[in-house]
């Protein structure tokens, strides 16, 4: 089974830019994240996604940040404008979702972003 | 909120010898998971090891084992017969429920296998 792929690996912006990051779950995953991983530190959730709808976007930088998972299934989170604190990784991850019991998580290659 | 402590930035090991990273975490949940997760360089965060806070008993994987305090909310990682594959950013995390919930990270710690 194909896992959870991220697009592009690497981008480099200037500040006040535009930019945005592209992932597809696995097939059948309904839950989808995106977490920020600044360098140094451990993963910080932005956005969880059940399906189409936002289930968690407490950490989400909305003045900036914005994320879209429109038909259930990819999804795009995109950032205007940049700033320099906005440099990290950016991991997508997915989740069979639902039910009760374990899920695991299974993360994308993730997106390394520098901000000039 | 919860929060996750990881005190050492980073371990050294000789190769084929045992190494404990440390964890502690801080929650007022009953109900909820913790996890190791390993990154290499390439980025890929890959899971080692879970232990569901209802059970007792210490999960165990291969080489990998947990000991899994509740009182003290305590969840330490061992691993034993170190392999230079082993050598990434190792990092402890908390979720409630059955993972479906986001991940709460540790800030990590760099396991250096020394051949």
């Amino acid at each position: 089974e194909a896992g959870v792929a991220q697009s592009p690996r690497y981008k480099i912006i200037e500040k006040r830019q535009s930019v945005a990051f592209w992932c597809n779950p696995i097939s059948g995953h309904a839950t989808l994240y995106w977490y920020q991983q600044i360098l140094g530190q451990g993963p910080k959730l932005l956005i969880q996604f059940q399906n189409n709808g936002v289930v968690d976007d407490s950490q989400l930088p909305k003045d900036r940040f914005s994320a879209e998972r429109l038909k259930g299934v990819d999804s795009t989170l995109k950032i205007q404008p940049a700033k320099l604190e906005d440099s990290a990784v950016y991991l997508c991850a997915s989740n069979r979702g639902g039910g009760s019991g374990y899920n695991e998580q299974f993360f994308g290659p993730g997106t390394r972003l520098t901000v000039l | 909120a919860q929060t996750v402590t990881q005190s050492q930035p980073e371990m050294s090991v000789q190769e084929a010898e045992t190494v404990t990273l440390s964890c502690t975490y801080d929650t007022s949940e009953s109900d909820y998971y913790l996890f190791w997760y390993k990154q290499p360089p390439s980025r890929q965060m890959i899971l080692v090891i879970r232990q569901e806070a209802y059970k007792q008993q210490n999960a165990t994987e291969n080489r990998f084992s947990v000991n899994f305090q509740k009182a003290a909310k305590s969840f330490s990682l061992k691993i034993s017969d170190s392999q230079l594959g082993d050598a990434a950013m190792y990092f402890c995390a908390f979720s409630h429920g059955g993972g479906a919930d986001g991940l709460t990270f540790g800030k990590g710690t760099h396991l250096i296998i020394q051949p």
